[in-house]
């Protein structure tokens, strides 16, 4: 089985300003994806940034990347650039990848980090 | 494209009594998920759900959850008897197919279930 972890359960940074968010997973599987998705108080989960382990390149998305650590089995989120509308709390997941058309498997998720962006 | 829908928002009942939750895919998606998340956690897999057959159902609690997703379509989630433990934000995902496996998951508002 998988698991996820997310050792911060809070953090703050100030607008403009750049914060790390940890994650570290256990598996035995060889090829899998792993996601950072954002849930903002009261309002639906959407994904922010998706990594494929077979990739040795850090997936980015505009102020978004990550840092990759395969061997480590780590997987931290770094914002740029920190606005207010990125306060939320940040959800690090695991999905084992399938070779079958059309399918897809469930997401792991750790218990998440609340992200706090200060004036 | 209109997101997952779920219904309703919030829902409040009392212990021993029984509930339903409802969730419309994003369409053409043929996979669609329930979650659970309970504060101050992450969601966990209740079911999943292909088509209309199930994927994966071996964390949800047989003996008083039954979810169904009828046409391979819209699909509603219960809680028969509910119990204190069951306080948690339900939350439908769907992801699409085709030919390219893998794709994220899209997900809905949720519904917030109090038990008093």
């Amino acid at each position: 089985a998988q698991t996820v972890t997310q050792s911060q359960p809070e953090m703050s940074v100030q607008e403009a300003e750049t914060v790390t968010l940890s994650c570290t997973y256990d598996t035995s599987e060889n090829n899998y994806y792993l996601f950072w998705y954002k849930q903002p108080p009261s309002r639906q989960m959407i994904l922010v940034i998706r990594q494929e382990a077979y990739k040795q390149q850090n997936a980015t998305e505009n102020r978004f990347s990550v840092n990759f650590q395969k061997a480590a089995k780590s997987f931290s989120l770094k914002i740029s650039d920190s606005q207010l509308g990125d306060t939320a709390m940040y959800f690090c997941a695991f999905m084992k990848r399938v070779s079958w058309q059309g399918g897809s498997e469930k997401l792991v998720f750790g218990k998440g980090t609340k992200l706090t962006v200060n004036p | 494209e209109a997101g997952v829908a779920q219904s309703p928002r919030y829902k409040i009942i009392e212990k021993r009594q029984s509930v339903a939750f409802w969730c419309n895919p994003i369409s053409g998606h043929a996979t669609l998920y329930w979650y659970q998340q309970i504060l101050g956690q992450g969601p966990k897999l209740l079911i999943q759900f292909q088509n209309n057959g199930v994927v994966d159902d071996s964390q949800l609690p047989k003996d008083r959850f039954s979810a169904e997703r009828l046409k391979g379509v819209d699909s509603t989630l219960k809680i028969q008897p509910a119990k204190l433990e069951d306080s948690a934000v339900y939350l439908c995902a769907s992801s699409p197919t085709g030919r390219v496996p893998n794709q994220p998951q899209h997900f809905g508002d949720g519904t917030r279930l109090s038990i008093l």
